[in-house]
């Protein structure tokens, strides 16, 4: 099991660009979360999804972000009209249980914006 | 609010040496806490959780709801501990989503 697989590891994006960030959850998990760490802070929790359903969405931004995990696939977080506030590290998180536990992180995603 | 703080940015200490690695939270309900770790190169994983009330690799952790408290400690560092080290709050059911703080890095010297 390859574990929790985040792809690109490096993307750079130019302002108002799109950035399109992938998570392949570990085989038999259905429970995608996602994190944004800023730099020099700790991770913040942005959305929690299972197959085709956004169950908490409360820590994305209202704007600009949204996230799908679909039926077949990848999870993607997407962050459209990037700006420099938005460059970070990006931490997906997967579990086969609704009680979240345990936790299985990918190794990241870090977004730079110039 | 619901917080979750970690005093200290850097901890270095011997090997051999005891250590104590800090977390205070806020939170007004009953929350779950953990302790996750992150080696050089390697994915933040669970190092362990309150409810447990186990030591893994040596390390320990016990809840302190007087004193809204959640420190992590080892009685002799050995120099493969030196990791990041972040302490993590749950007030749901759903441990999947936590607030973290800000990381600890400990660095363990020979």
């Amino acid at each position: 099991n390859a574990g929790v697989m985040q792809n690109p590891r490096h993307l750079v994006r130019r302002r108002g660009q799109e950035a399109r960030l992938r998570c392949s959850p570990m085989k038999g998990h259905s429970h995608v979360y996602w994190y944004r760490q800023l730099p020099e802070e700790g991770l913040k929790f942005m959305v929690y999804l299972q197959k085709e359903n956004i169950i908490d969405e409360s820590g994305m931004p209202k704007e600009r972000f949204s996230a799908e995990f679909p039926k077949e696939g990848p999870s993607i977080l997407r962050i459209q009209q990037v700006v420099r506030g938005d460059s970070a590290a990006y931490f997906c998180a997967s579990s086969d249980t609704d009680s979240g536990s345990p936790l299985h992180f990918g190794n990241g995603t870090r977004l730079t914006v110039t | 609010a619901q917080r979750v703080t970690q005093p200290e940015k850097l901890l270095s200490v011997f090997k051999g040496a005891p250590v104590e690695l800090k977390c205070n939270y806020s939170y007004s309900g009953s929350p779950e806490l953990f302790w996750y770790v992150q080696y050089s190169r390697q994915r933040l994983q669970l190092l362990l959780r309150h409810i447990s009330r186990e030591s893994i690799k040596g390390f320990t952790a016990d809840l302190n709801k007087g004193e809204t408290s959640f420190h992590l400690k080892k009685p002799f560092a050995q120099e493969e501990d030196s990791a990041m080290y972040y302490c993590a709050l749950s007030g749901s059911s759903n441990t999947g989503k936590l607030i973290f703080g800000q990381g600890t890095t400990l660095q363990v010297k020979p």
